[in-house]
């Protein structure tokens, strides 16, 4: 199976600065990772995802790095803005399924 | 394109009751999943389904708990009868492959 952990419950950022989010997973088969965010009474919401053959992309304002030698990976978000309060999710997919970690709420102070 | 749809968004039952909880997934998706989550759990996956058919239901708790899917459009997830341990939130979501998925709304589920 797959065991998948954040290192911090809470991160509290200062708005315009930078968000660092860590996780770390226990499967070395698992090939295919994803960022959620969730929002207060709604879904998970996809941020972006990374395949274990790289280890970094980006989008828009955010990157994902992935170092599969110690099965680490994490979300920078680039000048925090208030909208993006709210709890992250890493999951990584092995035999076919999605395994969460806890949750790192993020909290943006203006 | 809606989204994935469920319904209904709140539910409030006493133990014993039967609940179903109903998913409309993202039209052309083959993949259909059932989470549930909890502060202590977090999110878990109950059940996938892959062009209607059940595929893995290892994570349904019990024999309380079933899941169907009739067709590409709808499934439903059946707890019968219910517990106050039942209550969380209840995801659905689909992908058009193992990959990404995306999940709907959610279903509040309280049990008294």
């Amino acid at each position: 199976g797959e065991s998948v952990g954040l290192h911090l419950p809470t991160l509290s950022v200062q708005e315009g600065d930078n968000s660092i989010i860590n996780c770390a997973y226990s499967n070395s088969a698992s090939d295919y990772f994803i960022w959620y965010k969730q929002e207060s009474g709604k879904g998970p919401q996809f941020i972006i995802d990374i395949r274990s053959n790289m280890d970094k992309r980006q989008g828009q304002r955010v990157t994902v790095l992935l170092n599969k030698t110690v099965k680490h990976l994490s979300l920078q978000i680039a000048a925090t803005q208030p909208g993006d309060s709210a709890v992250y999710f890493c999951a990584a997919l092995n035999d076919y399924k999605l395994s969460f970690g806890a949750g790192t709420t993020v909290t943006v102070r203006a | 394109d809606a989204g994935v749809i469920q319904s209904p968004r709140h539910e409030v039952t006493e133990m014993g009751q039967e609940v179903t909880l109903r998913c409309k997934p993202i039209s052309g998706h083959d993949y259909l999943f059932w989470y549930r989550q909890t502060m202590m759990r977090g999110l878990e996956l109950l059940i996938y389904f892959n062009n209607n058919v059940p595929i893995d239901d290892s994570g349904m708790p019990e024999d309380r708990f079933s899941a169907k899917m009739p067709n590409a459009s709808f499934s439903t997830l059946k707890i019968q009868p219910s517990e106050p341990r039942d209550s969380a939130v209840y995801f659905c979501a689909s992908s058009p492959s193992h990959n990404e998925q995306f999940f709907g709304p959610g279903t509040r589920l309280t049990v008294l």
